[in-house]
């Protein structure tokens, strides 16, 4: 059974910094990993999308890694913003019983960005 | 083109009702999901629907649960004699499924339906 832990549970950083959130997966045999941002009360919101052949994808601030045979993936926020400040959620993609897909998500890392 | 949506937001039922939630996917998309998420915790996969057929349920689903997407378009999830161990929100997600490969698109989730059974 499929595992995801995310690294820290949560995190307050002052504007402007750059930081890390670590997410790790115990099988490896993963079609792809999406990270998702989550504010209160709301629904989630995809951030970014790694396939399994692919080592990183970059959206404006955001950089994502994967590296499957060790089971991590890392989202890198650079210069933090207020705005920033939300749960930022790792889900894993794979595949069971033929083609039935789905995605197994982690606990999620709850960011502060103080101003 | 709008996103995903749900309806309602916001259910406040008493234990031993039904309730039904809706949700309308991103109309060129062929999957949509069902997940629920309870405080602190991040969503679990409770099933899925490809076209009008439900592919894969979770053991999450109890037999108090049937999920339905009649004509391929929206998708109702039905609780029946709720229990304060369903309050959750609970989240629909669509995707693309190109024919022919098994290459799944990116999930897009809706607002979720925040569910308070008292």
């Amino acid at each position: 059974k499929q595992e995801v832990t995310q690294i820290p549970a949560a995190l307050s950083v002052p504007e402007g910094e750059n930081l890390v959130l670590n997410c790790s997966f115990t099988d490896s045999a993963i079609y792809n990993l999406q990270w998702f941002r989550q504010d209160p009360g709301k629904g989630l919101t995809s951030l970014l999308l790694i396939q399994s052949s692919q080592r990183e994808q970059t959206s404006g601030r955001l950089n994502a890694s994967l590296d499957k045979s060790s089971g991590r993936s890392t989202l890198y926020i650079a210069a933090s913003q207020p705005g920033d400040s939300a749960t930022y959620l790792c889900a894993v993609g794979a595949f069971s019983g033929g083609s039935n897909y789905k995605l197994t998500f982690g606990k999620g890392t709850l960011l502060t960005v103080n101003p | 083109d709008t996103g995903v949506s749900q309806d309602p937001r916001h259910k406040i039922t008493k234990r031993g009702q039904n309730v039904t939630f809706r949700c309308d996917p991103i109309s060129e998309h062929n999957r949509l999901y069902w997940y629920r998420q309870t405080l602190g915790q991040g969503p679990e996969f409770l099933t899925y629907f490809q076209n009008e057929a439900q592919l894969e349920k979770s053991r999450l689903l109890s037999d108090r649960f049937s999920a339905e997407r009649p004509k391929g378009s929206f998708s109702t999830l039905e609780i029946q004699r709720t229990e304060q161990g369903d309050s959750a929100m609970y989240l629909c997600a669509s995707s693309l499924v190109k024919g022919g490969t098994v290459g799944v698109g990116e999930q897009y989730f809706g607002p979720g339906t925040r569910l308070t059974v008292t």
